[in-house]
């Protein structure tokens, strides 16, 4: 099972772009990379997923080197209301064994 | 909404006791995970089951149990509840039994307090 590394937390401004980055040196040919978002007593919820390259949706960028171990997740333009914890996971679902970790996230806190 | 529907939103119980969470999953959606957060432990994945059977297993304690029904709902079941079980448990589904490409959708959670 491939293991994520993110940063413990980091800050922004509201109207500034955030790159949010992962790790994932140890990620399986057949995996895909997703992130989730978590607000505070709320369950997690699906933002963008992507295998290679550049993957785009209303909300948010996934952009993922050729190596693909590493991710950068860009969030456009924040505002208060994307302050939330932010989860990488790569595959991890297989078989007998399929699971969905989850590491410890980044808390991300936009301020005004 | 997420289309998974998790009953009760609150849980206030004593040491000792037994509770069971119950968790409906999205229309059409054939796997189940449980998941236990709490402050200190963050996200911990507690089991998986995937049109009735049980999928993985991750870091469930021998105390909790799970099933999935015909119709598909789960019922998390956790006995002799220790203060250290006082945490939020979340159910999500995925239409899939889990592969390198799954979307999980997730319920509102249940906050279990055992007092």
């Amino acid at each position: 099972l491939a293991k994520t590394t993110q940063p413990i937390s980091m800050d922004s401004y509201e109207g500034q772009e955030v790159n949010i980055t992962c790790s994932h040196n140890n990620i399986a040919t057949n995996d895909y990379i997703t992130w989730y978002q978590q607000f505070p007593s709320q369950g997690p919820r699906f933002i963008i997923q992507g295998y290679k390259t550049k993957v785009t949706n209303e909300v948010a960028s996934l952009f993922i080197p050729a190596d693909r171990k590493s991710s950068t997740l860009s969030l456009p333009r924040v505002s208060l209301s994307d302050t939330a914890v932010y989860y990488c996971l790569v595959g991890g679902l297989s078989g007998a064994n399929s699971k969905l970790t989850f590491g410890k996230g980044i808390t991300l806190s936009v301020r005004p | 909404d997420s289309g998974v529907t998790q009953t009760p939103k609150h849980l206030i119980t004593a040491t000792g006791q037994r509770v069971t969470l119950r968790c409906s999953p999205r229309s059409g959606d054939l796997s189940v995970y449980w998941y236990q957060q709490s402050l200190d432990q963050g996200l911990q994945f507690l089991i998986q089951y995937y049109n009735g059977e049980e999928r993985a297993k991750g870091n469930i304690l021998e105390r909790f149990s799970a099933q999935q029904f015909p119709d598909l709902h789960s019922e998390l079941n956790l006995s002799s509840l220790e203060l250290g079980d006082s945490a939020l448990y979340f159910c999500a589904s995925s239409v899939d039994a889990g592969g390198a490409n799954t979307e999980a959708f997730f319920g509102q959670g249940t906050r279990l307090t055992v007092v």
